[in-house]
């Protein structure tokens, strides 16, 4: 099977850069994926990861090792609606795509 | 541009109520997805989808069952609905092969309480 650890609760500042970690366990690993999740709503893509390295899009990054099964995302320059659950999934070659109980980011003034 | 359409969106369901969630796609999307989200928790896969005719078991199946008859719909359906069904379910699809997971979209999500 597969087993995604992340973070809980994290709490940031506004303005500031927070990294958000991802630990997973799996076979037939076939990419990481970053969601977006505000209370209330489904979760929105924010970036995909299948090779080793950063990736950069805006004021978001996430980054790869698949030797160690770790990724995090970065956001930088926090702001007040970046106050979110971000969830980390995996997805393997046999289709399925797990996610992680999400980390609940709180940035505050 | 319609995505991902899951109805319905609210439900109330009696103890052992049937009850069907309709999921379709319009972006020709061979795979689908159904998760179950409990409060401040995370998804939990409950079946999916490789194609059309084609189904499998998730993380938590039990209480659910699904079909697959077109490319486009992927129906759960709650035969005997428990307490424990309780939860935000969330219809997703995507495009993907051995080599390639494309992003995964999903639907608004449905709210169901058992009662």
């Amino acid at each position: 099977g597969q087993n995604i650890d992340q973070p809980t609760e994290m709490t940031a500042t506004e303005g500031a850069i927070v990294q958000i970690n991802c630990t997973y366990q799996t076979s037939g690993f076939n990419g990481l994926f970053w969601y977006q999740q505000h209370a209330g709503e489904a979760p929105t893509f924010l970036s995909y990861n299948v090779l080793d390295g950063l990736e950069e899009k805006g004021r978001f990054s996430s980054f790869l090792s698949r030797s160690k099964g770790y990724s995090y995302l970065l956001l930088k320059e926090l702001q007040m609606k970046d106050s979110a659950s971000y969830l980390c999934a995996v997805t393997t070659n046999a289709g399925k795509s797990t996610f992680g109980d999400g980390t609940t980011l709180t940035v505050k003034p | 541009n319609a995505g991902v359409t899951q109805t319905p969106k609210f439900r109330i369901l009696k103890i052992g109520q049937s009850m069907t969630l309709q999921c379709t796609q319009d972006m020709n999307h061979n795979y689908m997805y159904w998760y179950r989200q409990d409060p401040g928790m995370g998804l939990k896969l409950i079946y999916y989808s490789v194609g059309a005719g084609i189904t499998d078991k998730g993380e938590v199946p039990n209480g659910y069952n699904v079909s697959r008859s077109t490319t486009e719909d992927f129906p759960l359906r709650l035969e005997l609905a428990a307490p424990s069904q309780t939860s935000v379910y969330f219809c997703a699809s995507s495009y993907s092969r051995r080599d390639m997971t494309d992003t995964i979209y999903f639907g608004e999500g449905s709210w169901l309480t058992v009662v």
